[in-house]
Parts: C-alpha cells; sequence; structure tokens
C-alpha cells in the first residue's frame, strides 16, 4: 500500500508556544489530505481537509485559527497548533488517499502534550 | 448524514476461536465500506474494504468482512483469532469523507 509518514511522532511543548506537525506522502501526489483528532479511547474526529493550493475545509466547532493547515506541495500538508494550551493534549493523525485507490492510507500519529 | 456504528466497545476472544467485530452504517446512495485497525501509539492500518461485487471480502491477516445490504451491516470476521489480533478496530464509511466508528478493542486471550 501507499506510504504516509507523520513527523514528529511525539512532542512536548509549553503553554502558549506552537507547534507544526508534518505529513508526507512518499510515494504518491495527494491533492486533498484529511487531518484527525483521536482523544484517549475514542474515536477518530475529523478536524479538517487540506486542499494542495488553497485553504483547508474545517469541520464544525474546529477552530481554523488555533489549527493551522497548509498544504504547499502534492505531497506534504502541515498542521500548526498555535498558542497550545493543556486541552489541546492529544492524538493528531492525518491521512491521504491516492487518485489510484479508493482506500485512504494513514500517518503514523502525533502525540502531542502540552504541560 | 452518513454514520458508522460498532455496538461493542470491546470483544474478548479466546485465541483459536472465531471472532466477530460488528459494524453497521447509515449512509445514502451506495456505501464504500472499510475496516482498519489500531495498535498503541500508531496510526490506522488498512485491513479490508467493500465498494462493489462480492458482499464477502478478504483482507489482511486472515480478515474477512460480510456485507449486508438489507441489515446494512459490515462485520468483520476471522476463522481463527491471534493473540496478536488484540487491538482497536474501526469500521469507516466513506461517501466524500471518512467517516469511523467509536471502535471496537478485541482482546484475544491465550
Amino acid at each position: 500500500g501507499a506510504v504516509v509518514s507523520q513527523h514528529p511522532s511525539r512532542v512536548i511543548c509549553k503553554s502558549g508556544t506552537s507547534v507544526k506537525i508534518e505529513c508526507r506522502s512518499l510515494d504518491f501526489q495527494a491533492t486533498t489530505m484529511f487531518w484527525y483528532r483521536q482523544f484517549p479511547k475514542q474515536s477518530l474526529m475529523l478536524m479538517a481537509t487540506s486542499n494542495e493550493g488553497s485553504k483547508a475545509t474545517y469541520e464544525q466547532g474546529v477552530e481554523k485559527d488555533k489549527f493551522l493547515i497548509n498544504h504547499a506541495s502534492l505531497t506534504l500538508s502541515t498542521l500548526t497548533v498555535t498558542s497550545a494550551h493543556p486541552e489541546d493534549s492529544s492524538f493528531y493523525i492525518c491521512s491521504a488517499r491516492p487518485g489510484y485507490a479508493t482506500e485512504a492510507f494513514f500517518g503514523q500519529g502525533t502525540r502531542l502534550t502540552v504541560v | 448524514a452518513q454514520s458508522v456504528a460498532q455496538p461493542e466497545d470491546q470483544v474478548n476472544v479466546a485465541e483459536g476461536n472465531p471472532l466477530t467485530v460488528k459494524c453497521t452504517y447509515s449512509v445514502s446512495g451506495n456505501p464504500y465500506l472499510f475496516w482498519y485497525v489500531q495498535y498503541p501509539n500508531r496510526g490506522l492500518q488498512f485491513l479490508l474494504k467493500y465498494i462493489t461485487g462480492d458482499n464477502l471480502v478478504k483482507g489482511s491477516y486472515g480478515f474477512e468482512a460480510e456485507f449486508n445490504k438489507s441489515q446494512t451491516s459490515f462485520h468483520l470476521k476471522k476463522p481463527s483469532a491471534l493473540v496478536s489480533d488484540s487491538a482497536l478496530y474501526f469500521c469507516a464509511v466513506s461517501h466524500n469523507k471518512l467517516i469511523f466508528g467509536a471502535g471496537t478493542r478485541l482482546a484475544v486471550h491465550p
């Protein structure tokens, strides 16, 4: 299957700072990528759809100014958590679907801890 | 609106026994249905999908799933469970975006 790489896998930051998470499609181009958030023992919640060369589409209730998404190339999307607070601590996962496939492939996730 | 229900928070199975993880869905039109597995602190791994064709779909690691249109179900099955199958399993439906069920934790005991 296709490979989606997410970095970093784990990050600890101080309250008030910003953190950037990268999502790369390694062997295919992705005009669309998806960002999810997962709370402990819960399902994945879709946060936003990242569109290459245009603005991201955010799900209802997700603060676009808090979670900045940039999709500058066909293989890279970034999620920046701005002015992080402890309640932003979570597991963030990205995914992308190659044009030739019907299934999405997921990055390995980023565990964010805000202290 | 599309939705997915996984009615069981946890399923416990003895190693070697068959396992079933249940999933029902609600979607307008023809559904694309998926099963993914998640190991601790990892992303999701694709197991199998139903798009069209045979109702019985075979996937990775010996898993299979049966699409039942009349019951709007897509249950995940495996004839003989392994301890290493213990993980969190997600059913998902796709229309224009992928929507996940709540997840079912599978525990396979030796």
